[in-house]
């Protein structure tokens, strides 16, 4: 089975634009999962999504908000970026008990 | 609250020393805990899931183990390509959300 994929791997944004970060989960799975990952903070969990509905959700601000379509793929979006969120941004896909990374988003903000 | 805790923060090991990771969690009602390998810009690579005390895994020199309260990663005969920053996550609560650990960096040198 072909792995969890996420476009685009890399964006540079300025402070103030919304992004768009998109992740196509593995075949077969139905949830989706966000993860933002800085030097300082470690791997924080964002939110999941399950056959379309937010099943969880972190400690971020409104800022940050995802959707997930009937194809399971799932978008991410963050609005009025600021420099704190520069971040490597992880997907994960998984079924049942069990969580498949795949290769990030690197998002710059300057 | 810390809710996971790994440890050592950084490892550094001769090629052939064997050594164990450590990660101690206080969440209740534990589902599974993970361990990831994750390589410098990459997404986390799944290694094993653990679901109750007592439970053993093993792949190629890797070995997990769990209890109550933590789980161990033990490495047998290390070699530097398995040099990288080993996670553990838990998962308690309904649904794929993972708490991370800091995470361990392994450096083994030939």
């Amino acid at each position: 089975k072909a792995g969890v994929t996420q476009t685009p791997r890399y964006l540079i944004k300025t402070r103030g634009q919304q992004v768009t970060l998109s992740c196509s989960p593995i075949s077969g799975h139905r949830s989706v999962s966000w993860y933002q990952q800085t030097p300082g903070q470690g791997l924080q969990f964002l939110f999941e999504y399950f056959s379309e509905t937010q099943r969880n959700k972190g400690n971020f601000p409104g800022r940050f908000s995802g959707r997930q379509f009937s194809n399971s793929r799932s978008e991410m979006n963050v609005s009025t970026l600021e420099l704190g969120d520069s971040a490597l941004y992880l997907c994960a896909s998984g079924w049942d008990s069990s969580a498949f990374f795949g290769p990030g988003t690197r998002l710059t903000v300057l | 609250e810390d809710q996971v805790t790994q440890s050592p923060e950084a490892l550094r090991l001769q090629e052939g020393e064997s050594s164990s990771l450590n990660c101690s969690y206080t969440v209740s009602g534990l589902r599974g805990l993970f361990w990831y390998r994750q390589d410098p810009g990459k997404g986390p690579e799944f290694l094993f899931t653990l679901y109750s005390a007592g439970e053993e895994k093993e792949k190629e020199r890797l070995k997990a183990t769990l209890t109550k309260k933590e789980s161990f990663l033990h490495i047998t005969a290390p070699k530097p390509e398995d040099s990288a920053t080993y996670l553990c996550a838990v998962q308690w609560n309904a649904g794929n959300m993972l708490t991370f650990g800091g995470g361990t960096r392994l450096m083994v040198k030939p």
